[in-house]
């Protein structure tokens, strides 16, 4: 069955505590990307990988990191969660040059 | 600043009936556009997309593009209240890239 997995679904922290949201995709596609979603903002980008080792940022980067080393993984990297990163969380992947995306389940996140 | 707009609503339509969404754009290099469905603490799923301007029929959905006016629909016939959903615009800029610019959706109320 086609998927895309993230970890975790829930969490609550703490400011300043690190944390990574894991993805995982078994659709072998090359594209990968990260979204969060606010009320009244709508999804929003935060980066993407359209390939191992090719990442690059979307509309609002800041404050968070990722990496590439296999295609099937994308993880979201929060090195110094604060409050305003409170947020839903969605992995997607999908081919390339094309807006087709899969969406995980998504990841709630709260940052006390 | 690229921006997709939609009205936010709820849309209430009764069952039966046709619910039409609605969707604006302001880059006029957009070439494609999809239409993700979101049911409510879901992730969002594709529906349709559309390249060209006219219509795209898929089974109950039609996807409308007029690209002159930088507008975007869709229509639902014979709604069910299983349609009852945020229905997110989303447009792709073009070139080689996967980007894809959301609006903020419209909740879609189908009434039994």
């Amino acid at each position: 069955e086609a998927q895309v997995t993230q970890n975790p679904r829930y969490l609550i922290t703490v400011t300043g505590k690190k944390l990574t949201v894991t993805c995982s995709q078994n659709m072998n596609h090359e594209y990968m990307s990260w979204y969060r979603q606010d009320p009244g903002l709508g999804l929003r980008q935060i980066y993407y990988s359209m390939n191992v080792e090719v990442t690059d940022k979307g509309d609002v980067p800041e404050g968070y990191k990722v990496s590439r080393k296999e295609k099937r993984n994308f993880p979201l990297i929060l090195e110094s969660p604060s409050p305003n990163q409170t947020s839903l969380y969605f992995c997607a992947t999908g081919p390339l040059n094309t807006g087709e995306l899969f969406f995980g389940e998504g990841s709630r996140l709260t940052v006390l | 600043q690229k921006e997709v707009e939609q009205n936010s609503g709820p849309l209430s339509v009764p069952e039966g009936a046709i619910a039409s969404l609605n969707c604006t754009y302001s880059d006029r290099g957009s070439q494609s556009f999809f239409w993700y469905r979101q049911y409510s603490g879901k992730s969002p799923e594709l529906i349709m997309f559309i390249y060209s301007n006219g219509d795209k029929e898929d089974g109950r959905f039609t996807a409308q593009l007029n690209k002159a006016s930088q507008y975007v629909s869709l229509l639902i016939r014979d709604s069910q209240p299983s349609d009852s959903a945020t229905y997110l615009c989303a447009v792709r800029i073009g070139g080689a890239t996967n980007k894809l610019i959301f609006g903020t959706g419209t909740l879609l109320a189908v009434q039994p």
